[in-house]
């Protein structure tokens, strides 16, 4: 399967600065890739869906102008929270499909370690 | 919308079996799966099912499917310490859109 990074693994920030997560994967082309964050013994919620080169699709509830996404490459994503307040703060975790070795795995989605923020 | 329920909570001894169960509403999902969640961790695809199937196993992991019910199992045979952890249900569709989470549910085990 895929190997699928997160950076940084934990991060505390003041509120009201803006805080950048990446999601890399190491061996695989994500074409497609997933924001996903997670409150404290809750299940994981999707953010929002993005496909290299173009712009992220967001599901309802969350604010594109304050979550903002960017898939650049077939390997990053970046996250990035905007003007962190308290309740963003929550474990944000990234996974992705695409092709390995020419196959295309689009019936598994790999999943980062996850990102803790932490806003004070 | 689609809902996924778990139980919230298991604990059995060492060297038992455990059953999670999930309950979910959508009956058009294609692929049904099981991922394990440590502490701190992202998450680790255990096994999925087709919706065609009724029964997968893979060694100490049986997953049974009712379709008619939409109601998913996991058996983990000989549970060890290490499987303590938490375990989400999930449902997703052909092409991979989106997957829907269950709740999770806890599975302590005790030596």
């Amino acid at each position: 399967g895929a190997v699928v990074s997160q950076h940084p693994s934990w991060v505390i920030c003041k509120s009201g600065t803006s805080v950048k997560i990446e999601c890399r994967s190491l061996d695989f082309q994500a074409t497609t890739m997933f924001w996903y964050r997670q409150f404290p013994k809750q299940s994981l919620m999707l953010m929002a869906t993005s496909n290299e080169g173009s712009k992220a699709t967001y599901e309802q509830g969350v604010e594109k102008d304050k979550f903002l996404i960017n898939h650049a490459s077939l390997t990053l994503s970046t996250l990035t929270v905007t003007s962190a307040h308290p309740e963003d703060s929550s474990f944000y975790i990234c996974s992705v499909i695409g092709l390995a070795g020419g196959i295309v795995l689009d019936n598994e989605q790999f999943f980062g370690p996850g990102t803790r923020l932490t806003v004070l | 919308g689609e809902d996924v329920e778990q139980s919230l909570f298991l604990s059995v001894r060492e060297g038992d079996s455990s059953v999670i169960n999930c309950t979910y509403t959508d009956s058009s999902s294609t692929y049904l799966y099981w991922y394990k969640q440590e502490p701190g961790a992202g998450l680790q695809l255990l096994t999925y099912i087709f919706s065609n199937m009724d029964m997968k196993q893979d060694q100490r992991l049986t997953v049974l499917l009712n379709k008619k019910d939409k109601h998913l199992s996991l058996r983990i045979a000989d549970t060890q310490t290490g499987d303590s952890a938490i375990y989400f249900c999930a449902e997703g569709n052909t092409g991979f859109q989106k997957l829907v989470f269950g709740t999770g549910t806890r599975l302590l085990v005790s030596p």
